[in-house]
């Protein structure tokens, strides 16, 4: 069964920094996209970023860009995602995604449990 | 952006069928995703390509596409169905993953 372990929630003010983690495991890590979404209390589900395979393409929602940076480690199946100057409309429970591109598609076949970022002063 | 609309809300009762539409422009040409979330619970695929079931998804969900509307249909309604549902396509001209806002399936 797949398994997406995300850390690094918690609580931090506004303009401050966080890194969130997600740990991939009983999946071959190397051979998805991999994505970001978020959903604030009480609101829907919000894309934030996702990256290619070997982290050739890399994309972002307007929301975050320049703000938020994903990256990931293939050797060690690890997501990552650094969110500065964060803001108090970031907060929200973020999830890891695995991701399935297909004929000009893409969706996200599983999700982690989510961490639960709290932006506030 | 490419933006997809939902009904906030769509009561059934128990043996129905739900009907969820989600509506964007020229959906018909493009393909679409669908997710169940269940209160406290991560998003889990329930439809994929419009219309395929990933394993272990009931038969009772389908989807299906006409016009400017994709369409969730969940037949023979159960309790366990209450939950908030998500379209989603793949905008290719922006890159993004786009979410429909949901819609809240009660079961009466």
């Amino acid at each position: 069964e797949v398994q997406l372990v995300e850390s690094g929630g918690g609580l931090v003010t506004p303009g401050g920094s966080l890194r969130l983690s997600c740990a991939a495991s009983e999946f071959t890590f190397s051979s998805y996209t991999m994505s970001w979404v978020r959903q604030a209390p009480g609101k829907g589900l919000e894309w934030v970023s996702s990256i290619s395979i070997v982290g050739s393409f890399i994309y972002y929602a307007d929301s975050v860009k320049g703000r938020f940076t994903i990256s990931r480690d293939n050797a060690k199946n690890s997501l990552s995602l650094l969110m500065n100057s964060l803001r108090t409309n970031d907060t929200a429970i973020y999830y890891c995604a695995r991701g399935y591109c297909r004929g000009g598609t893409c969706l996200t076949d599983y999700w982690g449990q989510g961490t639960l970022v709290t932006v506030s002063s | 952006s490419y933006v997809l609309t939902q009904p906030p809300s769509v009561s059934v009762a128990p043996g129905k069928t739900a009907r969820i539409a989600c509506g964007g422009n020229n959906i018909g040409s493009e393909t679409v995703h669908w997710y169940q979330q269940k209160p406290g619970q991560a998003p889990v695929l329930v439809i994929y390509f419009d219309g395929d079931r990933p394993s272990g998804i009931p038969e009772r969900f389908s989807g299906s596409k006409s016009g400017d509307t994709a369409t969730l249909a969940i037949s023979r309604v159960e309790a366990g169905d209450e939950a908030d549902y998500y379209c989603q396509l793949w905008d290719s001209n922006s890159d993004h993953y786009v979410f429909g806002p949901g819609t809240k399936v009660t079961v009466l």
